[in-house]
This record gives C-alpha cells, structure tokens and sequence, in this order.
C-alpha cells in the first residue's frame, strides 16, 4: 500500500498570500494517478487537481499543482476567502487500494 | 449536470449491516465505475471498493473483504454498498464517487470526478 504524507498539516495564512501545500509518496506514483482535492466544512471532497498538475472543470488558474515521483506539491498563488478548507492528495497506483494524505487544513 | 445522490443517514447498533444507496444517471451508472469511500471525522477519506460498469467486477480493500458488498439496480440507475458486521469504528460519512479513468498520450489518467453528498452512518449501542 501506497502511504501519503502531508505537510505541514496545517497552514495559517491570510487572503492574499501564497500557500504551497507538500504530498510525498512512499513509493512511485505515476504522473497520471496523482490527485488534489479539496473539502470545505460539511461537504463532500471536491476535485481540484488531476494528472499531478490538470486542473478539474472550473477551476480556477491560481490553484496549481506539480511534481513528480514521490514529491508533489499543490500551490495556491494568491489566497481567496474561498480557498479555505481542507486539501488532500490521492493516488491511484497500480492496484488497490487507493489512499488519501491526512490533509491540509488552510486556515486564516 | 453530473449528480450523485445518496440515502439518508443511519442510525444502527453495533453487529448489524447498513446499505446506503446512490442514484445516479443511466448513462454515469453504465459507463463509469462507481467507487465507495468513507471518511470518519478529522481523517482523510478512505476508498472501500468499485464496480468496474461493463463487467460488474468489484474491486475491493482487503480491509472491508468479506464485510463489504457493492450492488447495482441498473432499471433505476442506483449503485449500493452494504458493510455488516458493523463496530463503533464504522461510524463514518460514506460517499459515492463516480472514478474517471482513460487514456492519454503518457499513459493513463485516473481520478475521482464527481461524489455524492454523503451518508453518515452512526454505529452505537
């Protein structure tokens, strides 16, 4: 099983400000099965970033995501009220199962 | 407009099983895998199992294996997945998601795409 780790596990920034969330692998994820998602308060997950660095439908240019390997990381360029929630990375592998980082909370 | 729908939360004591339910349209159900996740409070979501659409395979956790069934009424376009043998530690939101997987020219991309609203099912005695 493929573990992801998250950092820092929460971020306190301010509108406006740039927020770069980091995800490592403990194995080798390939480029097309890395994901972002993001989850505000009593909603589901809600993609964000696919293919480590495809934006989903709607999604706006500031969110950007990169990396490769086992180092990816999500970059938020200017920080909107909206953007605050929770951020986790997903991946696909090879086979099952397909786990989730612990999250990112960004926070003001 | 892609949408998942779920059932309503559960209430259920500890040994029983829970079926959640999530409807969908006839062109999602059939050409898309529907996966299951659940996510317990302050966790990130864990992935439970999918149902490949062409040949109904399941693929499971081995965590949730043998406690774990996902179904499909194709003539109301609705997924369910029922876990028994519940404990305190099922008490979680569970959510359907719908996986998008294809080809591209540097191999295959895979993601979750589109997710139900969630059910909570509360485990208590």
């Amino acid at each position: 099983e493929i573990v992801l780790t998250q950092s820092p596990r929460t971020l306190s920034l301010s509108p406006g400000e740039r927020a770069t969330l980091s995800c490592r692998a403990s194995q080798n994820v390939s480029t097309g099965y890395l994901a972002w998602y993001q989850q505000k308060p009593g909603q589901a997950p809600s993609l964000l970033v696919y293919g480590v660095s495809s934006r989903g439908i709607g999604i706006p240019g500031r969110f950007e995501g990169i990396g490769s390997g086992t180092d990816f990381a999500l970059t938020i360029s200017r920080l909107e009220p909206e953007d605050f929630a929770v951020y986790y990375c997903q991946q696909f592998g090879g086979s099952p199962p397909f786990t989730f980082g612990p999250g990112t909370r960004v926070d003001v | 407009q892609v949408q998942l729908v779920q059932s309503g939360a559960e209430v259920k004591k500890p040994g029983a099983s829970v079926k959640v339910s999530c409807k969908t349209s006839e062109h999602t159900l059939a050409t898309y895998e529907i996966n299951w996740l659940r996510q317990a409070t302050g966790q990130g979501p864990e992935w439970m199992g999918g149902m490949d659409p062409k040949s109904g395979h399941i693929g499971y956790s081995q965590k949730f294996q043998g406690r774990l069934t996902l179904t499909r009424d194709t003539s109301i376009s609705t997924a369910y997945m029922e876990l028994s043998s519940l404990t305190s530690d099922d008490t979680a939101i569970y959510y359907c998601a719908r996986r998008r997987s294809y080809n591209y020219t540097l191999g295959t991309l895979d993601y979750f795409d589109y997710w139900g609203q969630g059910t909570l099912v509360t485990v208590s005695s």
